[in-house]
């Protein structure tokens, strides 16, 4: 059975410093892996994934296959970066296995 | 991106009866969709699979019998919890998505049940 773990619950920091959430996964296979956020009273949205390998609001993501991990960074963090963010898994392209979260604080 | 609603957003009942929360695609059609239960300050868990004219799958430890999904057109699916208990106290969310998404997930604003 998959699984995924952020370490942090919790995370603050001060603006324009940099940011590391954390994620490792665990799965036999070759997983796809993404990033969802969640903004004060918003709803889940998709911020980025695996195989796109694409920086989104300055986020970048990078599978690390021997590490089995896929932590998310940003150089400078921002005030408007704060909330809640999810790391998940999917092994087939439809049930979701996420991590419980981090929320992420930036501080002014 | 597309868009997901549900309805309603918050719902309280009395312990033992019945209450029907509705997951609709606004703007493309969901063969398949998912439910998940948030606790407070938790993650998110799936509890089933929903798909169009058949029978939802539902997760290890997910009782069947009481958590009702029903997903007869392309645009909505329903969870229907029976008998509702405080327990069953929850964070709702459902969400589309698949291969036609590239495997992204278009989430529904939740429900939050109260039971009392």
């Amino acid at each position: 059975a998959q699984r995924v773990t952020q370490p942090e619950k919790l995370l603050s920091v001060f603006k324009g410093a940099p940011v590391e959430l954390k994620c490792n996964y665990s799965y036999s296979g070759s997983p796809e892996l993404f990033w969802y956020v969640q903004y004060s009273r918003q709803r889940l949205q998709l911020l980025l994934r695996h195989i796109s390998r694409e920086s989104i609001k300055g986020f970048t993501a990078d599978l690390n296959k021997g590490e089995t991990s896929f932590h998310l960074k940003k150089p400078f963090a921002q005030e408007e970066d704060s909330a809640m963010y999810y790391c998940a898994l999917t092994p087939s392209g439809s049930r979701l296995t996420f991590g419980e979260g981090t929320q992420l604080t930036v501080n002014p | 991106g597309a868009v997901v609603s549900q309805h309603p957003s918050w719902v309280i009942c009395k312990s033992g009866t019945s209450v029907k929360i509705e997951c609709r695609s606004l703007d493309f059609q969901a063969t398949t969709m998912f439910w998940y239960r948030q606790f407070p300050k938790q993650s998110l868990m799936l509890m089933a699979t929903s798909n169009e004219g058949s029978k939802a799958t539902y997760e290890q430890g997910v009782e069947k019998d009481k958590f009702l999904i029903n997903h007869a057109s392309l645009t909505l699916s329903t969870l229907t919890v029976t008998s509702a208990h405080p327990e069953d106290s929850s964070f709702y969310i459902c969400s589309a998505g698949g291969i036609w998404s590239y495997n992204e997930q278009f989430f529904g604003p939740g429900t939050r049940l109260t039971v009392l």
